[in-house]
């Protein structure tokens, strides 16, 4: 089983629409937990981050993490042409020092 | 301004020619790593550093060294370049809290291709 795993999609939204991107986990204990956006041919940029269970939100992005379930979403509201990129799961297993991450989910938003 | 500077942006180059891809922060993180990125495998760890004088493999090190003489720089190198090293690669950084790693910067990525 792969340590974190990702739907390659491609997802295509609607522009204004609710975009939900969808990560899975190997659980190895202690864990902190990322998504990352990266256009493509540039470096990934970090969009929320996210410890504990439940949900975080920063402006039109939402991240929700559940453990029982080893499972932790993104969601973006009012989706914008502007937010068409891959999106990166991440998770760093702090017994390891090592991030993982998943193999990316790319969105499209339709105008 | 916060940056990591990974040098250069591309790089072609003949199998078995040594070749060194540079990186640099200036955030006064303790932990480095490096990546590569290929279709369909994503993001996968080739080395990394918790300090000065600290490494460790990642998932996928053979073929490749590193060394972190200063707490700055991070340095690959790829003493013989094959082929299926061909590759964008990515430097990152982050702080450590003592507990856990905060978020990784990332620099702009070096496109390798070995022929």
């Amino acid at each position: 089983q792969k340590e974190v795993e990702q739907n390659s999609g491609p997802l295509s939204v609607p522009e204004g629409a609710i975009a939900s991107l969808n990560c899975t986990y190997s659980d190895r204990g202690s864990q902190s937990f990322f998504w990352y956006r990266q256009y493509s041919g540039k470096s990934p940029e970090l969009i929320m981050f996210i410890y504990s269970n439940g949900d975080k939100e920063d402006g039109r992005f939402t991240a929700q993490l559940n453990k029982a379930s080893q499972y932790v979403s993104l969601l973006i509201r009012d989706s914008q042409p502007s937010d068409s990129a891959t999106y990166l799961c991440a998770v760093n297993w702090r017994t390891g020092n090592q991030f993982y991450f998943g193999t990316g989910t790319s969105l499209t938003v339709i105008p | 301004e916060a940056q990591v500077t990974q040098n250069p942006r591309y790089l072609i180059t003949v199998t078995g020619k040594k070749l060194t891809v540079t990186c640099s922060q200036n955030m006064n993180h303790e932990y480095m790593s490096w990546y590569r990125q290929d279709p369909g495998l994503g993001l996968r760890q080739i080395y990394y550093s918790m300090n000065v004088e600290v490494t460790d493999k990642g998932d996928v090190p053979e073929g490749y060294k590193v060394s972190r003489k200063e707490k700055r720089n991070f340095p690959l190198i790829l003493e013989s370049p094959s082929p299926n090293q061909t590759s964008l690669y990515f430097c990152a950084s982050s702080s450590w809290t003592g507990i856990a790693n905060e978020k990784l910067f990332f620099g702009s990525g070096t496109q390798l291709s070995v022929l």
